[in-house]
């Protein structure tokens, strides 16, 4: 049964860099894409972005310019980076799994959901 | 990028009733992109429906998602004790980003 292990500093202050990993546990790695998504206390779940199968990367828009998510795919884990942290980001962090395969003569890409998540990992950003 | 506005904010039911969640999307999204996610306190999601209308593994058929173009819907007949929590909708295509919607609240009356 696949599991999402994360860890990283829980702890920053404004304008450092917040680094988390997610080490994909008894299940493969290759052929599935990978999310981070983050939820702010006692508040709804932001996309941050994803690494894909292919080693591409989305991200939100909201935080493209501070946001790098990078794999390593001969340890089975995926990384997210967020710089120049402030309060705003204090939140729970998620890892997730993301079920997506292209079937049919168009190749038409269906999404099959977050199927596998991470245990989630706080981050508080305080001076 | 996509809005999704979920309503009602707060559904209070009792166990043995039927829910009706719902999701509104700011402009039309394939169905093949909609999800639906159960979080209950100090958990992570669960996911329960992909497709808009299949049941992940493991959900139990009183979980049933119905809809397309902008207005979808998460049904629970029959509600058990633990089907109170949090329940999110979420589109994913092929731009994004993906969005969540803000979330309803399933409460025990």
């Amino acid at each position: 049964q696949v599991q999402l292990q994360q860890w990283g500093a829980g702890l920053l202050k404004p304008s450092e860099t917040l680094s988390l990993t997610c080490a994909v546990n008894g299940g493969s790695f290759s052929g599935y894409d990978w999310s981070w998504i983050r939820q702010p206390p006692n508040q709804g779940l932001e996309w941050i972005g994803e690494i894909t199968h292919s080693g591409s990367t989305n991200y939100n828009p909201s935080l493209k310019s501070r946001v790098t998510i990078s794999a390593d795919t001969s340890k089975n884990r995926f990384s997210l980076k967020l710089t120049s942290v402030t309060a705003a980001d204090t939140a729970l962090y998620y890892c997730a799994r993301v079920i997506r395969r292209r079937l049919g003569v168009a190749g038409t890409l269906y999404y099959y959901g977050m199927d596998v998540w991470g245990q989630g990992a706080t981050v508080t950003v305080s001076s | 990028e996509i809005v999704l506005t979920q309503s009602p904010g707060t559904l209070s039911l009792s166990p043995g009733e039927r829910a009706t969640l719902s999701c509104r999307a700011s402009q039309s999204v394939s169905s093949i992109y909609l999800a639906w996610y159960q979080q209950k306190p100090g958990q992570a999601p669960r996911l329960l429906i992909y497709g808009a209308t299949s049941r992940a593994t493991g959900i139990p058929d009183r979980f049933s998602g119905s809809g397309s173009g902008t207005d979808f819907t998460l049904t629970i007949n029959r509600l058990e004790p633990e089907d109170f929590a949090v329940y999110y909708c979420q589109q994913y295509g092929t731009s994004p980003p993906c969005t969540f919607g803000q979330g309803t609240k399933l409460e025990i009356k």
